[in-house]
């Protein structure tokens, strides 16, 4: 199993930024998908997450209304669009592998998100 | 929202010894329950779900246990590799919710 998550990088403050991680080594099309931050020195706060057909999504309060969960089937890959964002959204964002039940077995990397201007 | 508090915030210890790490909901939760291990630099880990099972490739000095309310990962044997921080994630209802992190040093 290897999830590889890109597009991170330095944007403003009240600008945008997509998200993509890229899965490979099982069944992508069977697992729920979430994505999770940390922001610098602090814990880890999950942020959305979507059901194996992508007909299911849900937000953190935090990010509900700024961010947009969503997946490729076909190409095994989620994304998360970011608008709106802010200083507190500067943080290593994750992507993970739902094993069942919420539990998250894999994870990326990580990419950084800096919001500063 | 369900908050989850884990206690202590940082943990001394030696090698070879038992490290007990609690992890308090604040709902009825029955055993929904993971603990996650982080390294700095990396990505964490899962180490137990469903409050009690080890994940697979996890070594068995690690265990966990409670329902409820009240949850307890122990590490049986402190080993060399298992300075770390150390996170609990109520599973039962969404948002879902991780503990503020106990850092085992």
């Amino acid at each position: 199993v290897n999830l590889e998550e890109a597009g991170g990088g330095l944007v403003k403050p009240g600008g945008s930024l997509r998200l993509s991680c890229a899965a490979s080594g099982f069944t992508f099309r069977d697992y729920y998908m979430a994505w999770i931050r940390q922001a610098p020195g602090k814990g880890l706060e999950w942020l959305s997450y979507i059901s194996s057909s992508g007909s299911t999504k849900y937000y953190a309060a935090s990010v509900k209304g700024r961010f947009t969960i969503s997946r490729d089937n076909a190409n095994n890959s989620i994304h998360l669009q970011m608008n709106s964002l802010t200083a507190d959204d500067t943080a290593v964002y994750y992507c993970a592998k739902d094993r069942g039940g919420n539990n998250y077995d894999y994870w990326g990397q990580g990419t950084v998100v800096t919001v500063s201007s | 929202d369900i908050q989850v508090t884990q206690s202590p915030s940082s943990v001394s210890a030696s090698i070879g010894d038992r490290v007990t790490i609690t992890c308090r909901a604040s709902q009825f939760i029955g055993s929904f329950l993971a603990w996650y291990q982080q390294k700095p630099g990396k990505a964490p880990k899962l180490l137990i779900y469903g409050a009690s099972n080890l994940q697979s490739g996890v070594p068995s000095r690690f265990s966990g246990s409670g329902y409820g309310t009240d949850f307890t990962l122990t590490i049986s044997s402190l080993q060399p590799e298992d300075f770390a921080t150390y996170y609990c994630q109520q599973a039962n209802s969404d948002p879902l919710t991780f503990g503020g992190g106990t850092k085992v040093e």
